[in-house]
């Protein structure tokens, strides 16, 4: 299968740690991308390849990855981290990509 | 500074057509695949399309094969998606993303706002 799995909701108190997880055949073979979309915004790539954070992303999101699941972690969320979080990844040919249905994260 | 720029969204009836542009600055475009992405109306995103650097290669979501074309104009720095026979379900907001690789990855490092086509009688 090439579809990509993710919780629709979650939620985390103020300060703590929260892990929004993906799952998928083809993650065993791709690392996942991960995007950070909020209300009336374009998506913005927060976590790429094993753990990589573009510039201007804060250190506290961090990616990993085992076996069929990927995961993004918020180390001492935010308010300014509720957001829909997207994961992303190739297909089986690898010519097509796939986004994960996306998850709601609310900050308590 | 990075930038894509979107337009030709519009109100089109059901098989019409349209043509999306996207017009980008700040980077080698012709260094770089690019993508399509769309989201409806409270929902999630879909990957629409890819165009390789050279426009040699290109891929598209089962959704919209046969009926979407991607293409680009490198002299321009521009971006393409011909989309006839549209349908009510292809009303959404269409994004113009950056890949990070030449011939194309699944790591969309830049997006512009989005241009919003509404199909509907």
């Amino acid at each position: 299968s090439s579809e990509l799995t993710q919780d629709p909701a979650v939620s985390v108190a103020l300060g703590q740690t929260v892990r929004i997880t993906c799952q998928g055949d083809n993650l065993r073979i791709y690392y996942a991308s991960w995007y950070q979309q909020k209300p009336g915004q374009a998506p913005v790539l927060v976590i790429y390849g094993q753990n990589n954070r573009p510039s201007g992303i804060p250190d506290r999101f961090s990616g990993s990855s085992s076996g069929k699941t990927a995961s993004l972690t918020i180390t001492g969320a935010q308010a300014e981290d509720e957001a829909d979080y997207y994961c992303n990844s190739r297909d089986s040919s690898g010519n097509h990509v796939v986004f994960g249905g996306g998850s709601k994260l609310t900050v308590l | 500074e990075v930038q894509l720029v979107e337009s030709g969204g519009v109100v089109v009836q059901p098989g019409g057509s349209l043509r999306l542009s996207c017009a980008a600055s700040g980077f080698t475009f012709d260094n770089y695949a690019m993508h399509w992405v769309r989201q409806a109306p409270g929902k999630g995103l879909e990957w629409v399309s890819l165009i390789s650097w050279d426009g040699g290669s290109t891929f598209y979501a089962d959704s919209v094969k046969g009926r979407f074309t991607i293409s680009r104009d490198n002299s321009r720095t521009s971006l393409y998606l011909q989309m006839n026979s549209l349908r009510a379900e292809d009303t959404a907001l269409y994004y113009c993303a950056k890949d990070s690789e030449m011939f194309g990855s699944h790591l969309f490092d830049y997006w512009g706002q989005g241009t919003l086509v509404t199909v509907s009688s």
